[in-house]
Parts: C-alpha cells; sequence; structure tokens
C-alpha cells in the first residue's frame, strides 16, 4: 500500500483478556518500528525489526508484551492479559534502507488506540 | 543511548510572528535528527532532518531548522507562523532505532 496500515484503529479490551495488533508497512521496508504513546506524550520506543530479526526489545515493558514478524513484512504487537496501563496508542513505523542504516526517517502508520478497562 | 529534550511543553504565537520549539540532543556518534508533528488522532508525520552538511536544514510546510553542535541543539523555526501549524511536534534522534522527545504543544492565536 502508499502508507503504514494499523489495524484496529480501536480496540476496547476488558482487563486480561489478550490483544492483538496488526502492522502492514510500507512494501519493501526493511525496518520497523513499534512506539506506545501515552495521551499527550511523546512516542516511547518498544521494539524494532530489521526484515524478520528483531534486533531490540528493550523498550517492551513487561513478558506480556510480545511482538513478531515472521515473514520480514506483516507485523503484530501482542499484549497478553491485558491491564489498564497498558491503555495507550500503539504506534508503528517502518523505514527504508539497509540493515542498520540510521540516515531515514520513519513512516508512521495511524496507530491503534487501546483501552483496557 | 541516545536522547533529546524538549524544554517548553507549550509554546504560543501569534498568527504571522516568527516562531520557535527548542530541541537538545546527546548522542555519542554521528547526530541523526529530526522533527515530525502530530495532528489530532493522527500519525506522526516527517518534517524535515539533519544528517550532515549545511547547519540550516529545510523542510515541509516551510519549516526549517538549525542545527547547532556547539550547543547541541536542533530548534525547529518558522518565518511568519499560521493557525493552522497548531499541533504536537516532536525532537528525534536516531541511532538504530529513533527516540523521541516528550513534545511541544504549538498554539498559533489569529
Amino acid at each position: 500500500g502508499a502508507g503504514v496500515s494499523q489495524s484496529p484503529r480501536y480496540k476496547v479490551a476488558k482487563r486480561g483478556q489478550d490483544v492483538a495488533l496488526r502492522c502492514d508497512p510500507i512494501s519493501g521496508h526493511v525496518s520497523l518500528f513499534w512506539y506506545q504513546q501515552a495521551l499527550g506524550q511523546g512516542p516511547e520506543f518498544l521494539t524494532y525489526f530489521q526484515n524478520e530479526a528483531q534486533l531490540d526489545k528493550s523498550g517492551l515493558p513487561s513478558d506480556r508484551f510480545f511482538a513478531e514478524r515472521p515473514e520480514g513484512s506483516v507485523s503484530t504487537l501482542k499484549i497478553q492479559r491485558t491491564q489498564q496501563e497498558d491503555s495507550a496508542v500503539y504506534l508503528c513505523a517502518s523505514s527504508s534502507g539497509q540493515a542498520y542504516s540510521n540516515t531515514g526517517e520513519l513512516f508512521f502508520g495511524e496507530g491503534s488506540r487501546l483501552t483496557v478497562l | 543511548a541516545q536522547s533529546v529534550a524538549q524544554p517548553e511543553d507549550q509554546v504560543n504565537v501569534a498568527e504571522g510572528n516568527p516562531l520557535t520549539v527548542k530541541c537538545t540532543y546527546s548522542v555519542s556518534g554521528n547526530p541523526y535528527l529530526f522533527w515530525y508533528v502530530q495532528y489530532p488522532n493522527r500519525g506522526l508525520q516527517f518534517l524535515l532532518k539533519y544528517i550532515t552538511g549545511d547547519n540550516l536544514v529545510k523542510g515541509s510546510y516551510g519549516f526549517e531548522a538549525e542545527f547547532n553542535k556547539s550547543q547541541t541543539s536542533f530548534h525547529l523555526k518558522k518565518p511568519s507562523a499560521l493557525v493552522s501549524d497548531s499541533a504536537l511536534y516532536f525532537c528525534a534522534v536516531r541511532d538504530d532505532d529513533m527516540r523521541f522527545g516528550a513534545g511541544t504543544r504549538l498554539t498559533v492565536k489569529p
């Protein structure tokens, strides 16, 4: 597609439920990033992929958070046993360039807003 | 690890006046710096970046930014603000991944 696509745009979950958020990056983009953004705050880094390899997952807040990109394209962020503090907008971004290229801008999707009741 | 700081939570300017949104950075290697804008309920949109070369970089919508190595700053500027510029602005620095500042809310009043 023309841009980064995320689904669902809005998700309401009951505390304790598992959720899965999908990201479809720009075709051919090697790098894929997940961020968590609380209301009125800056995006906080969660994890980073180069193709199918998860190179950095240092930002994942707990072992309830899991991300994958098995074929180096679409990525899924999974949150198990959701808690109220998980409520946020989850942003996905992709970037072109070869592995470890760090000069390219990121292209963002519109985000998935998760509300945990 | 790389980081950026945006010292102002909010900036208010009158339409037609120049605007500046401040950013300082901390990196161990070469600084690759970016500015993004976010409108309500939208993702982030790229404005401009500094990689190397001229310290004054020009970007989208009439915005520009000045890289200052001695002050480790990368302030966003626009000569004449528009009401439609009102939004959240984020400075970012990239190593392998990209790290963002906390954001500055710009309000341009008619």
